[in-house]
């Protein structure tokens, strides 16, 4: 199986800061890679797809990038509703299905 | 828009068996390219997929789950199910029931809200 590794586990930051969180694959997942953003009580949401590909609907200061086993999610200019958990997931060889330990991003 | 709705106990005693529901509206799960899934995640910890099912088609099981694990789905009710036996305080969880494309591209693009389900005697 494919692991994900996730860095950091958490992250203080303030409004208006740059965030950047990796995601490792332990074998090259080429670009098929998910972020998701999961806010307490609630379910994850779909940010980005196929590494770079911004959901309909999702802000533009996220991104993400990479290809093979690295991966980044960028928040260009953190607002307070991006105060969150993010995961990253493979799909590239499932099942299984595998996500990541998880970034909490909070406030400094 | 798709909409998924789990439905179930929220408490399960030791050694019995978990038994949720989906029901899903704004889509069918028969006839389109999509797998069906359960994902949970223990209070305070990450996400674990349990499962994909394709109606008509493939199911494919977490392998540390699945001598406990079934996958079914009703298309007629537009709804699919979690079957998880013999459970233990370790199966302690919120379970979301899911959508992801079928093919090569197995994102999640869409999330019921989750049930906790609590295995306690």
């Amino acid at each position: 199986d494919i692991q994900m590794t996730q860095s950091p586990s958490s992250l203080s930051a303030s409004v208006g800061d740059r965030v950047t969180i990796t995601c490792r694959a332990s074998r090259g997942i080429s670009n098929y890679l998910a972020w998701y953003q999961q806010k307490p009580g609630k379910a994850p949401k779909l940010l980005i797809y196929v590494a770079s590909t911004l959901q309909s609907g999702v802000p533009s200061r996220f991104s993400g990038s990479g290809s093979g086993t690295d991966f980044t999610l960028t928040i260009s200019s953190l607002q307070s509703e991006d105060f969150a958990i993010y995961y990253c997931q493979q799909y590239n060889n499932w099942p299984p299905l595998t996500f990541g330990g998880g970034t909490k991003v909070d406030i400094k | 828009q798709v909409q998924l709705q789990e439905s179930g106990p929220g408490l399960v005693k030791p050694s019995e068996t978990l038994s949720l529901d989906c029901s899903v509206s704004g889509g069918s799960i028969g006839g389109s390219r999509y797998y069906w899934a359960w994902i949970r995640q223990p209070p305070g910890k990450g996400l674990e997929w349990i499962g994909s099912m394709y109606y008509g088609g493939s199911t494919f099981y977490n392998r540390s789950l699945e001598s406990r694990l079934t996958i079914s789905a009703d298309a007629s009710k537009n709804y699919f199910s979690l079957r998880l036996t013999s459970v233990t305080a370790a199966d302690t969880a919120v379970y979301f029931c899911a959508r992801h494309s079928y093919g090569d591209f197995a994102y999640v693009d869409s999330w019921g809200q989750g049930t906790l389900v609590t295995v306690s005697s």
